[in-house]
């Protein structure tokens, strides 16, 4: 079965700092993963995804994810922190045929002034 | 524009009634899940649909139903039997990959009292 694991509920950084958010992932074949942000009230929009091409996943916003398969981590980062990347942030994963998408709990990012 | 459409986006209910919440989607895609997200639970599957005439059970379909009669449409029905029924409710579709991702309406919020 497949579960993905993102530790701490909540995460503060400052305007400019670096943000760094972590997800593990458990599969027992090559997965496929993905990372999801909500704004209070709305419905989640792709920020960026691995399909096995490149390890080092460019996406929306000036955020990116290196897929590290020793770690089974997908770790989600951005060098500066803007306040409009307060949100809720999602990792997912997918595998096989199934089609079948599993998340995480999420992760509240709060931008300090 | 291409997408995915909830309705309502807000609804009340009295205790005991069952709601039918709405999803339909012009993407052309095969598959349609329905979420249940709680602060601090993230999404958890209720049904998806992978084909029309065919659905499975996620991981919290006790108390709901759908149904798949068209490809464009995967109404979920939160029946007497949920016991917690108030909760926000998301709706998403997908291609037959299971490298594509998946898109999102901007979810209905049920409150029922």
């Amino acid at each position: 079965a497949q579960s993905v694991t993102q530790l701490g509920s909540h995460v503060s950084v400052s305007e400019g700092a670096l943000v760094l958010l972590r997800c593990n992932y458990s599969s027992s074949v090559p997965p496929y993963l993905f990372w999801y942000v909500q704004y209070p009230n709305q419905g989640l929009q792709l920020l960026l995804k691995y399909t096995s091409a490149a390890t080092l996943v460019k996406g929306i916003n000036g955020f990116e994810a290196e897929f590290k398969k020793s770690e089974t981590s997908f770790h989600l980062t951005k060098p500066s922190a803007h306040m409009s990347d307060a949100a809720e942030y999602f990792c997912a994963v997918s595998v096989g045929a199934n089609s079948k998408l599993t998340f995480g709990k999420g992760i509240t990012l709060s931008v300090r002034p | 524009d291409g997408g995915i459409t909830q309705s309502p986006k807000y609804l009340f209910r009295k205790e005991g009634q069952n709601v039918t919440l709405s999803c339909e989607q012009n993407l052309n895609h095969d598959a349609m899940y329905w979420y249940r997200q709680d602060p601090g639970q993230g999404l958890r599957l209720i049904y998806y649909s992978q084909i029309v005439n065919d659905f499975q059970k996620g991981d919290i379909a006790e108390g709901y139903s759908v149904s798949r009669e068209k490809k464009e449409s995967f109404p979920l029905t939160v029946t007497s039997a949920q016991k917690n029924p108030t909760a926000f409710y998301l709706c998403a579709s997908r291609g037959g990959q299971p490298n594509t991702e998946a898109f999102f309406g901007q979810g209905t919020r049920l409150t029922v009292v």
